[in-house]
């Protein structure tokens, strides 16, 4: 079985500020990683996934992630974010059975 | 194409009524999904669905019950409602494997 630890819960940032958001999963298998974005009051759309290849990825909105399979990371960084970024992030693992394991989330605000 | 609906957007239950919150995806999606979001918990997967007629378990299926008849609809139904079962509920689709799973807007329900 998978576990997703988000290891913020509220992030606090000044716009155009770069933020990053750290999550980190177990699982004794190969997984697929997965970053999720909730705006108030809406569903969830994704923001980017690890599938293989390179460790780097990029997402909609500025975002990327990197996977670092040693320390079963999948943090996820923007160099500078906006009002607009106010949000909750999820953090997600999939594995065998193709099932999304959730992280429980992190609420980023975003100050003028 | 208006991807994944979902009805009502609210709705307030007493304590042993039943209900059942509708899902709507245009997409020919044949993966179905069920989530209950609690504050500070991410997302759990209640059931799931992989095809017409069929029909599986996933984290937090008690009190809960699924059909799928056609592709797509996915209804999820609460026989004897509990206080516990106070949540947002998202139901999502996807192509299946790793791809990208889409999310309705959300069901926010309070049992009293």
């Amino acid at each position: 079985a998978q576990s997703v630890t988000q290891l913020d819960s509220q992030v606090p940032v000044f716009e155009e500020a770069p933020v990053e958001l750290r999550c980190n999963y177990s699982s004794s298998v190969s997984v697929y990683l997965f970053w999720y974005v909730q705006y108030p009051n809406q569903g969830l759309q994704l923001l980017l996934k690890y599938l293989s290849g390179s460790t780097l990825v990029k997402g909609i909105n500025g975002f990327e992630a990197e996977f670092n399979k040693s320390q079963t990371s999948f943090h996820l960084r923007k160099p500078s974010v906006h009002i607009s970024d106010t949000a909750e992030y999820f953090c997600a693992v999939m594995s065998r059975g193709y099932k999304l394991s959730f992280g429980a989330g992190t609420t980023v605000t975003v100050r003028a | 194409n208006a991807g994944v609906t979902q009805t009502p957007k609210f709705r307030i239950l007493k304590i042993g009524q039943s209900m059942t919150l509708q899902c709507t995806q245009d997409m020919n999606h044949n993966y179905m999904y069920w989530y209950r979001q609690d504050p500070g918990m991410g997302l759990k997967l209640i059931y799931y669905s992989v095809g017409a007629g069929i029909t599986d378990k996933g984290e937090v299926p008690n009190g809960y019950n699924v059909s799928r008849s056609t592709t797509e609809d996915f209804p999820l139904r609460l026989e004897l409602a509990a206080p516990s079962q106070t949540s947002v509920y998202f139901c999502a689709s996807s192509s299946g494997g790793v791809d990208t799973q889409y999310f309705g807007p959300g069901t926010r329900l309070t049992v009293l």
